[in-house]
C-alpha cells in the first residue's frame, strides 16, 4: 500500500519570502510519479509540479522547485519570491507508473501575508 | 478546449435519497477518475474509467457505483445517501492510463445532506 505524509497543517510567509512544504511517502515500488498539487479556494485542483522517479534531477517550474530524496522518500516543495496568489491547500500526491490512481496527503494550507 | 466539467456544481439532498453526479472530461479524454474530498477523511479515491471499463475502486461501501458512457463522460451515483456522504466530489480526466499522463481536474460537485 502506498501512503503520503504531509506533516504541516498550516504554514504562513511573507510576501516575496521562500519558504518549504514538507511531504513523506511510502512504496514498494520502484517506478512512480511525485506531484504537487495547488487547491485554492475556487476548488480547482491545479497541477504544481510532477517529478518521475527514476530521474534524480530535482523537476522546477518558474518558482516551483523540489527536493527529491528517494532513498529517504522524501519528496518538499520549495515556493520562491512568494506571492498573495500562493495562499492555498498544497497536496503531495503519489501515483504509480502503471497507474491512474492518486494517493494524496492530508495538505498544507498556506497562507502568504502581504 | 473546454476543461472537465461538472455538473453540478452544488447539491442539496436529504438522507436517504439517492443521487448522481455528472463529469464529462477534456475532449479525446478516454480515462476518467473519481475522487471524494472532505475535511475529516482528505482526498479518498472512488473509481477509475478507462474506454467505458471500471480498472480500480477505492474502498468505499456498494452504495457507491459508477459508469462510463462511449462518448467517455461517466457518472457516479450514490444511493441511500447518509451525513457522511457529504463531501466535495472531484473527478479527474487523462487521454490514457499512467502516471506519465496529465490529469485534469473539475471544479468538483459539492454535495451537501441535510
Amino acid at each position: 500500500a502506498q501512503t503520503v505524509t504531509q506533516s504541516q497543517p498550516e504554514m504562513s510567509v511573507q510576501e516575496a519570502e521562500t519558504v518549504t512544504l514538507s511531504c513523506t511517502y511510502d512504496t514498494s515500488e520502484n517506478n512512480y510519479y511525485l506531484f504537487w498539487y495547488k487547491q485554492p479556494p475556487s476548488r480547482q485542483m491545479i497541477l504544481v509540479i510532477r517529478q518521475e522517479a527514476y530521474k534524480q534531477q530535482n523537476a522546477t517550474e518558474n518558482r516551483f522547485s523540489v527536493n527529491f530524496q528517494k532513498a529517504a522518500k522524501s519528496f518538499s516543495l520549495k515556493i520562491s519570491d512568494s506571492q498573495l496568489g500562493d495562499t492555498a491547500m498544497y497536496f503531495c500526491a503519489f501515483m504509480k507508473r502503471t497507474g491512474n490512481q492518486f494517493y494524496f496527503g492530508t495538505g498544507t494550507s498556506l497562507t502568504v501575508i502581504p | 478546449k473546454a476543461g472537465v466539467t461538472q455538473t453540478p456544481r452544488y447539491l442539496i439532498k436529504t438522507r436517504g435519497q439517492q443521487v448522481t453526479l455528472s463529469c464529462s472530461p477534456i475532449s479525446g479524454h478516454r480515462s476518467v477518475s473519481w475522487y471524494q474530498q472532505t475535511p475529516g477523511q482528505g482526498l479518498q479515491f472512488l473509481f477509475e474509467y478507462f474506454s467505458e471499463t471500471q480498472r480500480n475502486k477505492g474502498n468505499f461501501p456498494g452504495r457507491f457505483s459508477g459508469r462510463q458512457f462511449s462518448n467517455s463522460r461517466s457518472e457516479m451515483n450514490v444511493s441511500t445517501l447518509e451525513l457522511g456522504d457529504s463531501a466535495l466530489y472531484l473527478c479527474a480526466s487523462s487521454v490514457g492510463v499512467g502516471g506519465d499522463q496529465p490529469q485534469h481536474f473539475g471544479d468538483g460537485t459539492r454535495l451537501s445532506i441535510l
